[in-house]
């Protein structure tokens, strides 16, 4: 079975522009996070969807963040314009209901 | 606010001994509770949880206890070996308020050759 695939590994842009993650979550995962990892720190949750519902977004930056799950599967996760303050690791991870959450590799951003 | 604490950043031990990492966590609604393993540039790996109804899991090296008066839960790996060199992270959830985790913010163990 195929794991949380996470798009791209790697990103590197100026300041002010725009970047956009990709998450692919576990076949049948209801349940889709994306978290954000800073150095030395846990990740700690950007937005949770139960299937296309956004049902915990209190931690996402609104003001320049926005991620969207269309037909339950899929998410994308948008930064607009991003800071320098943003680089940090993106992680997806997905679940069902009594399971563990797991997790992809992780998007590396850095702006710069 | 930190509800899940993990007050030990780093920890070393000998091959062969004992690895015990700790978690404290501060909610009386979470009932499940897990360890994921981080290696540089990956993403945590699930590694092995307990359901609050039990006070011990294992599965091979791995052992995670699991104190609620404490609130307090371990992770015990023996022996240790250099591939479990490693960021251990302890995680918790209430499923009754839904799938939502609460991460610690990581120890760092070293297993020494």
């Amino acid at each position: 079975e195929a794991g949380v695939v996470q798009s791209p590994r790697y990103k590197i842009i100026e300041k002010k522009q725009p970047v956009a993650f990709w998450c692919n979550p576990i076949s049948g995962h209801n349940t889709l996070y994306w978290y954000l990892q800073n150095l030395g720190q846990g990740p700690e949750l950007l937005i949770r969807y139960e299937n296309e519902e956004a049902v915990d977004d209190s931690q996402l930056p609104k003001d320049r963040f926005s991620a969207e799950r269309l037909k339950g599967v899929d998410s994308t996760l948008k930064i607009q314009p991003a800071e320098l303050g943003d680089s940090a690791v993106y992680l997806c991870a997905s679940s069902s209901q009594g399971t563990a959450a797991f997790f992809g590799q992780g998007t590396r951003l850095t702006v710069v | 606010d930190q509800q899940v604490k993990q007050n030990s950043p780093s920890l070393s031990v000998q091959e062969g001994r004992i690895s015990i990492l700790n978690c404290d966590y501060t909610n009386s609604m979470f009932d499940y509770f897990l360890w994921y393993k981080k290696y540089p540039a990956e993403g945590p790996t699930f590694l092995i949880s307990i359901s609050s109804i039990k006070d011990k899991n294992e599965d091979g090296r791995f052992t995670v206890f699991l104190n609620k008066s404490a609130k307090h839960l371990s992770l015990h790996i023996v022996p240790s070996q250099p591939g479990d060199s490693a960021v251990y992270f302890c995680a918790a959830t209430a499923w009754g308020t839904g799938n939502q985790f609460y991460f610690g913010t990581g120890t760092s163990l070293t297993v020494i050759p």
